[in-house]
C-alpha cells in the first residue's frame, strides 16, 4: 500500500530552527509537496521537490532523497505565525496526491 | 479576487438527506478535486476532474458523486448522507492534472446527524 509518515506534533521556540521529516512509500513518484495549514483554514502551498537536493525559499527549505524515500521541511527564524500543521504529500504514478496526516508545529515564545 | 470559493461554509444535515457542496474557481484551471479531511488522517481524494466533461474516482468515492459541466464549477453531491460523512470537505484546482500545484478552497464543514 501507499504510506506517508510524519511526526504528529513538534514543539519549537520562537527564533529557532525546526526540521519536519517525512518518509514515504508510494506507487511511483512524480514529486513531493509541502503545504502549510493553519487551524480552521485551507492548506496553502509551500514547496515542490522532484529532484534530489535542497530547495530554498526564504525562511523555508525543503530537501528530497528519492533513494531513501525521505524529505524534510526546514523552517528557520521561527515566528509565532508559523504555528500550523505542515502536510507532506507525494504525487504517485497516477498523478494523484497521497497525503500524510500532517505535523502540528507549536511555537513557544 | 481570483481563487476558489466553496459553499456553504458549514452545514448540519440529517442522515438520509441529499446535499450538494458547491465549488467554483475563476483561475481557468483544467483540473479540479474534492478531498475530505478527518482528524488524524491525511487528506483523502474523493473525486477529481482533469478537464470539463470528465470525472474520475479517487480513494474514497462511495456515497459521493460529481459533475463537471463547465471549467469553473465542480459540485459534490451526497445522495443520502450518513454520519460517517461528517468531515471537512476541501475543493482544489490545478492548471492541469499532472504535477501542477493544487490550490485549495476554504472548505465546508459538514456534520451529519
Amino acid at each position: 500500500g501507499q504510506n506517508i509518515d510524519q511526526p504528529t506534533e513538534m514543539t519549537a521556540t520562537e527564533g529557532a530552527i525546526v526540521q519536519i521529516n517525512c518518509t514515504y512509500q508510494t506507487s511511483g513518484f512524480n514529486g513531493l509537496f509541502w503545504y502549510q495549514q493553519h487551524a480552521g483554514e485551507a492548506p496553502t502551498f509551500l514547496s515542490y521537490n522532484v529532484l534530489d537536493g535542497l530547495e530554498e525559499k526564504g525562511r523555508f527549505s525543503s530537501f528530497l532523497s528519492r533513494s531513501k524515500g525521505y524529505s524534510y521541511l526546514l523552517l528557520k527564524e521561527l515566528q509565532m505565525k508559523d504555528s500550523a500543521s505542515y502536510l507532506c504529500a507525494v504525487m504517485d504514478s497516477n498523478y494523484q496526491l497521497i497525503w500524510g496526516a500532517g505535523t502540528k508545529l507549536i511555537i513557544k515564545p | 479576487i481570483a481563487g476558489i470559493t466553496q459553499a456553504p461554509t458549514s452545514q448540519i444535515l440529517a442522515a438520509g438527506r441529499r446535499m450538494t457542496l458547491r465549488c467554483t474557481q475563476d483561475m481557468r484551471h483544467n483540473a479540479m478535486y474534492w478531498y475530505r479531511q478527518d482528524l488524524g488522517l491525511g487528506l483523502r481524494l474523493i473525486h477529481y476532474s482533469n478537464t470539463a466533461g470528465t470525472t474520475g474516482k479517487g480513494e474514497v468515492p462511495d456515497g459521493y458523486s460529481v459533475s463537471r459541466a463547465n471549467t469553473d464549477d465542480f459540485p459534490l453531491t451526497l445522495a443520502s448522507a450518513v454520519p460517517s460523512q461528517t468531515s471537512v470537505y476541501f475543493c482544489a484546482s490545478s492548471a492541469s492534472g499532472n504535477t501542477d500545484t493544487q490550490y485549495f478552497g476554504p472548505g465546508t464543514r459538514l456534520t451529519v446527524l
